[in-house]
């Protein structure tokens, strides 16, 4: 079982529309969670961080976390053609610097 | 600079050869990472640095992938003897560190391709 899961996708929703992208984590003492967005050809950038339960707010970007059922998710509200890329999940856990990344969930948003 | 620069952008070797992979971090960053992304996969760890000192190299698939940053600025990762496995972005990261908080800043990669 790979430490941060996300489905693949690929992820289709009209333009307008919520999308809503979710990843879960084996390590129980991770402590930081972060979304990345990557173009296809691109580096990963970074869009959200969180750290602590509950609800992050950035625009129309909304970050979830819940550490008991180890659960993390990426809401974009209003979700526009540019939004359309891969979206990482990458979880930081007790001392380690590196982030442990999932593979990614591929979104398209439609026109 | 203003961003993490690397170099070159695309590099092609034939199975066997050496090849040696340069990351210019954001200026004053103290901290380095190497990551390796397959194709449809997310990026993979394979060492870090702090300043000049590799603290962590535990994701260095073998002995024949090296890294450094001996001025505690440029890295360069060596790859000997690559293989066709090698294939691969490799990413490069820096980051100012706050806690254990990595907001990590990512250059362009270098592609390879050994054949």
């Amino acid at each position: 079982q790979k430490e941060v899961e996300q489905n693949s996708g690929p992820l289709s929703v009209p333009e307008g529309a919520i999308a809503s992208l979710n990843c879960t984590y084996s390590d129980r003492v991770s402590q930081s969670f972060f979304w990345y967005r990557q173009y296809s050809g691109k580096s990963p950038e970074l869009i959200m961080s969180i750290y602590s339960n509950g609800d992050k707010e950035d625009g129309r970007f909304t970050a979830q976390l819940n550490k008991a059922s180890q659960y993390v998710s990426l809401l974009i509200r209003d979700s526009q053609p540019s939004d359309s890329a891969t979206y990482l999940c990458a979880v930081a856990s007790g001392s380690a610097r590196q982030l442990t990344f999932g593979s990614g969930t591929q979104l398209t948003v439609l026109p | 600079g203003a961003g993490v620069s690397q170099s070159p952008r695309y590099k092609v070797a034939k199975r066997g050869q050496d090849v040696a992979l340069r990351c210019d971090p954001i200026s004053g960053h103290v901290s380095l990472f190497w990551y390796q992304q397959a194709l449809g996969q997310g990026p993979e760890f394979l060492t870090y640095f702090q300043n000049e000192a590799q603290l962590d190299k535990s994701g260095l698939p073998s002995d024949r992938f090296f890294a450094e940053r001996p001025e505690g600025s440029v890295s360069t990762l060596k790859i000997q003897r690559t293989q066709q496995e090698d294939s691969a972005v490799y990413l490069c990261a820096s980051s100012l560190p706050t806690g254990t908080n990595e907001k990590l800043f990512f250059g362009s990669g270098t592609q390879l391709s050994v054949l």
